[in-house]
């Protein structure tokens, strides 16, 4: 079976402040991807990252990094300095086949 | 290049009656997925289009339905709405290439609140 756990529902911090959002999933499959997604008030799903089972390498874009550690079933989401406008909803997803397997999410609020 | 489009942007029904709402994938894409977000949880996978059939289906009872015309947009039917139907319902588009790559990328559009009293 399959399934995402983003074990924080919410986290505050402060603008300029280092935010690492967790990811834990489970699957039985060898060959998956992993994907992140921000979900703004707007209510629209905005794709950030898709990582396939294959690449460990960690991945840096802009502010935004992304760590995959397979030994430990996590692909973690860090936001360097962040903003306010980094306020949303974080959701962390598995693709074994085509359908999505989402988290629950985490709600990221950046005070200025 | 427009993205996902999805109609009506809010709606409100009572128990019982039936809902249709439409989704327009972006440009070039072939395939449209269908999710339900309640309040607080992560979308849910519903069921996805493809070439007009349902290739793909989430746990989800038959009063669930949808259709695939031939320009690739999607209609999602659900009949006898119960409370718990509340939600935000998703629409993605993505485009299956020729090696049938199964996990292309989906776009999502801005979804459709629906409200069951």
């Amino acid at each position: 079976a399959q399934k995402v756990t983003q074990a924080q529902t919410e986290i505050s911090v402060v603008e300029k402040e280092d935010v690492t959002l967790d990811c834990v999933y489970e699957t039985r499959d060898t060959t998956y991807y992993l994907f992140w997604y921000k979900q703004p008030p707007s209510g629209e799903l905005v794709f950030l990252i898709r990582r396939n089972s294959f690449d460990e390498q960690n991945e840096i874009s802009g502010r935004y990094s992304w760590n995959f550690q397979k030994s430990t079933s996590s692909f973690n989401f860090t936001i360097t300095a962040s903003q306010v406008v980094d306020s949303a909803v974080y959701f962390c997803a598995l693709s074994e086949t085509t359908p999505l397997v989402f988290g629950k999410g985490t709600r990221l609020s950046v005070i200025a | 290049d427009a993205g996902v489009t999805q109609s009506p942007t809010h709606l409100i029904k009572t128990r019982g009656q039936q809902v249709t709402l439409r989704c327009s994938p972006k440009s070039g894409h072939d395939t449209v997925s269908w999710y339900q977000q309640a309040l607080g949880q992560g979308p849910q996978f519903i069921f996805q289009y493809y070439e007009e059939e349902e290739r793909q289906r989430g746990n989800f009872p038959d009063r669930f339905s949808g259709h695939q015309f031939p320009n690739y947009s999607s209609e999602l039917n659900v009949n006898a709405l119960l409370l718990g139907d509340s939600a935000l319902y998703l629409c993605a588009s993505s485009l299956v290439s020729l090696a049938g790559d199964p996990y292309n990328e989906q776009f999502f559009g801005p979804g459709t609140r629906l409200t069951v009293l």
